[in-house]
């Protein structure tokens, strides 16, 4: 069946980096548009970065364009998303989502949780 | 900050149908489709509504949603104890690039 599972996240200090990565199974993953999601705690879903299934189309959200790279290996079947500069605001559960056709965030992960604190 | 607004929380007791409404703009929801999506407490969200009115195989068609203009709703009829959840609104936004999330709506079966 479809998986997600996101690892990689954890307590960094502000001004760090850290290196989130999605392992996707259960589906054909080029084939998928996929996305990151975040949701701060206690908060709402704020929707952080999209990548096209071939990965030459990207989108950011405002809040985080410059600092994050969200990237793909296909062959892997892997997402990743590369986080610089990180600052408390950051702080959040962090899912990626598969997307296909119409479908927008169909299947999600279990997220990992990034907390930037000193 | 959320670009569409939903209240931030609906009741209703088991059986009943509760509404809950997502209010944008014509850069988001009034030139691309709405997304509903299902949180149960602890959980990672579900989609429940595609397209404005579509649901993906596996959804109840106690659930169903509806656009006009620059506002959607999703019905749940029938409610029952394991509906209490947070839902959310989606869509793109042709102004930003990018998707936004309405600002979450709380139902809770009394």
């Amino acid at each position: 069946q479809v998986q997600l599972v996101e690892s990689g996240g954890g307590l960094v200090k502000p001004g760090g980096s850290l290196r989130l990565s999605c392992a996707v199974s259960g589906f054909s993953f080029s084939d998928y548009y996929m996305n990151w999601i975040r949701q701060a705690p206690g908060k709402g879903l704020e929707w952080v970065s999209y990548i096209s299934s071939s990965g030459r189309t990207i989108y950011y959200a405002a809040s985080v364009k410059g600092r994050f790279t969200i990237s793909r290996d296909n062959a892997k079947n892997s997402l990743y998303l590369q986080m610089n500069t990180l600052r408390a605001e950051d702080t959040a559960v962090y899912y990626c989502a598969s997307s296909y056709g119409d479908e927008i965030f169909a299947s999600w992960g279990q997220g990992t949780l990034v907390t930037v604190s000193s | 900050q959320s670009v569409l607004t939903q209240p931030p929380s609906a009741s209703g007791t088991p059986g009943q149908r509760v509404s809950i409404s997502c209010s944008g703009s014509s850069s988001n929801i009034g030139s691309n489709d709405v997304y509903w999506y299902q949180q149960l407490p602890g959980t990672a969200p579900k989609l429940l509504i595609y397209r404005n009115n579509q649901r993906p195989s596996g959804v109840p068609d106690r659930f169903s949603g509806s656009k006009s203009g620059t506002s959607a709703s999703l019905a749940i009829s029938g409610l029952r104890s394991e509906d209490e959840a947070d839902y959310y609104c989606a869509g793109w936004d042709d102004s930003l690039s990018g998707y936004v999330f309405g600002t979450g709506t709380k139902v809770t079966v009394l």
